[in-house]
């Protein structure tokens, strides 16, 4: 059975904290893992990762696959109250183009 | 370019009643999806459509059909809405061999009492 299994579900950090969120999959047919950011409403992209080893990065954030272990991480550094939200984590297939997503992690930052 | 857009954004039904979620996009994806979430539980894919004319079921289809009106428009049905069914759902589309991730829709809460 295809999975997405996220860590932890949730984390509370105060500003300036480094955070590291986990996501392991099982899929067939992988083609890429995606990050998402949802605050209120629709989730918004983050990262697509199809390679091993290489580091994605924006601004605060970075992410990175490792595709013999099947699993990805995604840092944020010195964090802001505006980085609260759930990160979801998704992974997409060449099974017609569908995606599987994990539960998310629920991320509060403190003032 | 409006992207993708989900009428209605509330609704409020009684149990047993149906309604119809309608879902368009404008940037000529071929895959389209519906999904839900709950608290705790992320998305959860409902249906998909690959392509015009085909659809498929994802990982919670019961107490939904769906409708590949053409390419533009993905629209999911609950025929005898169900509390269960209580939830905010999301449409999504995307384009097959792309590297492009999934665009969603702003999302429709439904309450079924």
């Amino acid at each position: 059975e295809d999975k997405v299994v996220q860590s932890p579900l949730s984390l509370v950090v105060h500003e300036g904290d480094t955070v590291t969120l986990n996501c392991s999959y099982e899929v067939t047919n992988f083609r890429s893992l995606l990050w998402y950011k949802q605050e209120k409403k629709a989730p918004t992209f983050l990262f697509m990762l199809t390679s091993s080893g290489i580091e994605k990065k924006s601004g605060r954030l970075s992410s990175i696959l490792d595709k013999k272990e099947l699993f990805s991480i995604l840092n944020i550094t010195a964090t802001q109250t505006g980085d609260s939200a759930v990160y979801l984590c998704a992974v997409d297939t060449y099974n017609f183009n569908k995606f599987y997503f994990g539960s998310g992690t629920k991320l509060n930052v403190k003032p | 370019n409006a992207g993708v857009t989900q009428t209605p954004k509330f609704q409020v039904l009684k149990t047993g009643q149906s309604m119809t979620l309608q879902c368009a996009q404008d940037m000529n994806h071929n895959s389209m999806y519906w999904y839900r979430q709950d608290p705790g539980m992320g998305l959860r894919l409902i249906y998909y459509s690959a392509s015009e004319g085909t659809t498929d079921k994802g990982e919670v289809p019961n107490g939904y059909n769906v409708s590949r009106l053409n390419k533009r428009e993905f629209s999911l049905r609950l025929e005898s809405a169900a509390p269960s069914q209580t939830s905010v759902y999301f449409c999504a589309s995307s384009e097959i061999g792309a590297e492009e991730t999934q665009y969603f829709g702003p999302g429709t809460r439904l309450l079924v009492l």
